[in-house]
């Protein structure tokens, strides 16, 4: 299997801009997780998704950030507008199971200048 | 709330010696998973180790085990014979029964050649 997948792996844009990461998660996997990572704050888990739906959103730092899950393979995270403190590494991740391993992709180092 | 405690923000060991990272964690629920990630430069997060509270034997997987203690709230990580490229950060995290995933602050393990 090809693991999880994000894209793109580095994205630099400017305040004010609309930034769309992406992530297909592993085949199978039912459950589908967003994590941010900063210095400051260390890793923070956004929202995940079970069968596509999102079960818990309490992450999300505010309304400028929105997560969409169309299909079992591919889900969006947007940031509109960037502002410079969203700047970080953002990781997808994915499970089987309600009890089982979380798989991270390779993540999404954001610079929003 | 849940939180994750990692004491260690820098540990180092000498190649083929032995290293313990610690983990404590808070908690009111009695069936949970913990797990340790490893985060190399390459920022990739990866499984090293998962265990189950209920199960009372630590988890084992190769060079790496895990010293459980429920009652203590204590999940520590041992690595033996550290090799180069165990040099990472290394995450504990909580997973409660309400699927929601908790990280620690980290520990940076550098292997000493």
């Amino acid at each position: 299997d090809a693991g999880v997948i994000q894209s793109p792996r580095h994205e630099v844009t400017e305040m004010g801009q609309e930034v769309t990461l992406r992530c297909k998660p592993i085949s199978g996997h039912d459950y589908l997780f967003w994590y941010r990572q900063t210095m400051m704050r260390g890793l923070e888990l956004l929202i995940y998704f079970n069968n596509n739906v999102p079960i818990d959103d309490s992450g999300m730092p505010e309304d400028r950030f929105s997560a969409k899950m169309p299909n079992a393979s591919f889900s969006t995270l947007k940031i509109q507008p960037s502002e410079p403190r969203d700047s970080a590494v953002y990781f997808c991740a994915s499970t089987k199971g309600a009890r089982e391993t979380q798989y991270f992709g390779p993540g999404t180092r954001l610079l929003v200048l | 709330a849940q939180t994750v405690t990692q004491s260690q923000p820098e540990m180092s060991v000498q190649e083929a010696e032995t290293v313990t990272l610690s983990c404590t964690y808070d908690t009111s629920e009695s069936d949970y998973y913990l797990f340790w990630y490893k985060q190399p430069p390459s920022r990739q997060m990866i499984l090293v180790i998962r265990q189950e509270a209920y199960k009372q034997q630590n988890a084992t997987e190769n060079r790496f085990s895990v010293n459980f203690q429920k009652a203590a709230k204590s999940f520590s990580l041992k690595i033996s014979d550290s090799q180069l490229g165990d040099a990472a950060m290394y995450f504990c995290a909580y997973r409660s029964h309400g699927n929601q995933f908790y990280f620690g602050t980290g520990t940076s393990l550098t292997v000493i050649p």
